[in-house]
């Protein structure tokens, strides 16, 4: 079992759409929980940083923090094409060393 | 601020041949990491520095990859011999604290 799983996408919404992205996880000692964001050909870019649980709010982006269940998400809200990336999520422990998930590639349709 | 700096961004070798990667972090940051991210899948840790040290290099392999940060700013990580399971984008990031700043990668083809 992998440490990080993601959900494997790949998906497709129309542009406006609510996306919905998922990871769960196994390791209890995880306490900073981030979103990457990668355009082709691009490295892994910082999109959202929470630590422990809770929600996190930032423009038309939202993370949650379930750690009670082992669960993260990203919502996307009015979603635009410029979106259309693959979107990771990371975690680690106190030590700052992440482990990623495989990603989840999202393309917003115009 | 100037980003996380890669150099070669692209590299085709022959199997068996060897490849060095150079990366300037961002200035004044501490932490320097090489991941490897092979096509579908997320970034892999191979070695952390502090400055100059070595933290972690657990999942480097050893036997062909070797990496080094001299005078704890810029570093090289270098692969020999180059194996078809190789081919993947080798990304450099830095952090000063807790958020980690990644490279555009260098991307290898082993063929």
């Amino acid at each position: 079992q992998k440490e990080v799983e993601q959900d494997p996408g790949p998906l497709s919404v129309p542009e406006g759409a609510i996306v919905s992205l998922n990871c769960t996880y196994s390791n209890s000692a995880f306490q900073y929980f981030m979103w990457y964001r990668q355009y082709s050909r691009k490295g892994p870019e910082l999109l959202m940083y929470t630590y422990s649980s809770g929600n996190k709010e930032d423009g038309r982006f939202t993370a949650q923090v379930d750690k009670s269940s082992k669960y993260i998400s990203l919502f996307i809200r009015d979603s635009q094409p410029s979106d259309s990336a693959t979107y990771l999520c990371a975690m680690s422990e106190e030590d700052y060393k992440l482990s990623f998930g495989a990603g989840t590639t999202v393309t917003v349709r115009a | 601020e100037a980003g996380v700096a890669q150099s070669p961004r692209y590299k085709i070798i022959e199997k068996r041949q060897s490849v060095a990667f150079w990366c300037n972090p961002i200035s004044g940051h501490a932490t320097l990491y090489w991941y490897q991210q092979i096509l579908g899948q997320g970034p892999k840790l191979l070695i952390q520095f502090q400055n100059n040290g070595v933290v972690d290099d657990s999942q480097l392999p050893k036997d062909r990859f070797s990496a080094e940060r001299l005078k704890g700013v810029d570093s090289t990580l270098k692969i020999q011999p180059a194996k078809l399971e190789d081919s993947a984008v080798y990304l450099c990031a830095s952090s000063l604290v807790s958020t980690i700043y990644f490279g555009e990668g260098s991307w290898l083809t082993v063929v």
